[in-house]
């Protein structure tokens, strides 16, 4: 059974360009999460959606900042335009339905904007 | 509001050794808890939940929690370690909200040194 997918596993852009990453969630799974990860902040819920419909994107740190999830199988989290302080891992997850099943993550895209 | 708090930001120890990684939480309702493993380069994996039931809970890699309810906590512990061990360990704790939805909320994580 493969696992959360996500791309890619490295991002280099310059400042002021938009960043598409994207993620495939287990099949089955009805919860899909965006993560973020820096030393200085630690694990940070960007957003989460259920069943395709995003619940709660309270994390979401600026209107620079979009997600999407047009169908169970696929979502994407754009930053446009970028700044170096939005260099960090970025981290897909989904779960199976209800609050007693874990996460289950990707290995992460490393996003570095110069 | 629930929170998570993981005492040891970094917790060195030499190979063999027994290792205790602390999590304490508040929550006013039930919880579920749960223990992520991180390794350099990759996402979080499961190492172990507490769902109900017995509070000694067993996972993978040789790992155990113990959910104290009195106590709030949720302590991972693994009575000899090995240089593999070395990772970045999570303690989440996951509650249903009035709206119905669940949330779950990570501590900062500890990061396992395991020494020659």
């Amino acid at each position: 059974d493969a696992g959360v997918i996500q791309s890619p596993r490295h991002e280099v852009t310059e400042m002021g360009q938009e960043v598409t990453l994207r993620c495939k969630p287990i099949s089955g799974h009805d919860y899909l999460f965006w993560y973020r990860q820096t030393m200085m902040r630690g694990l940070e819920l960007l957003i989460y959606f259920n069943n395709n419909v995003p619940i709660d994107d309270s994390g979401m740190p600026e209107d620079r900042f979009s997600a999407k999830m047009p169908n169970a199988s696929f979502s994407t989290l754009k930053i446009q335009p970028s700044e170096p302080r939005d260099s960090a891992v970025y981290f897909c997850a989904s779960s199976l339905g209800t609050d007693n099943q874990p996460q289950h993550f990707g290995d992460g895209t490393r996003l570095s904007i110069l | 509001a629930q929170s998570v708090t993981q005492l040891d930001s970094q917790v060195p120890v030499f190979e063999e050794a027994p290792v205790e990684l602390r999590c304490n939480y508040s929550s006013s309702v039930s919880v579920y808890l749960f223990w992520y493993v991180q390794y350099p380069n990759q996402g979080l994996q499961l190492l172990l939940k507490y769902l109900s039931g017995s509070t000694l809970v067993k996972g993978i890699n040789g790992f155990e929690a113990e959910f104290n309810k009195s106590q709030t906590s949720f302590h991972l512990r693994k009575p000899s370690v090995h240089i593999s061990d070395t990772a970045e360990y999570f303690c989440a704790v996951s509650e249903k909200e009035d709206t119905g939805g669940f949330k779950t909320i990570f501590g900062a994580g500890t990061r396992l040194f395991v020494k020659a």
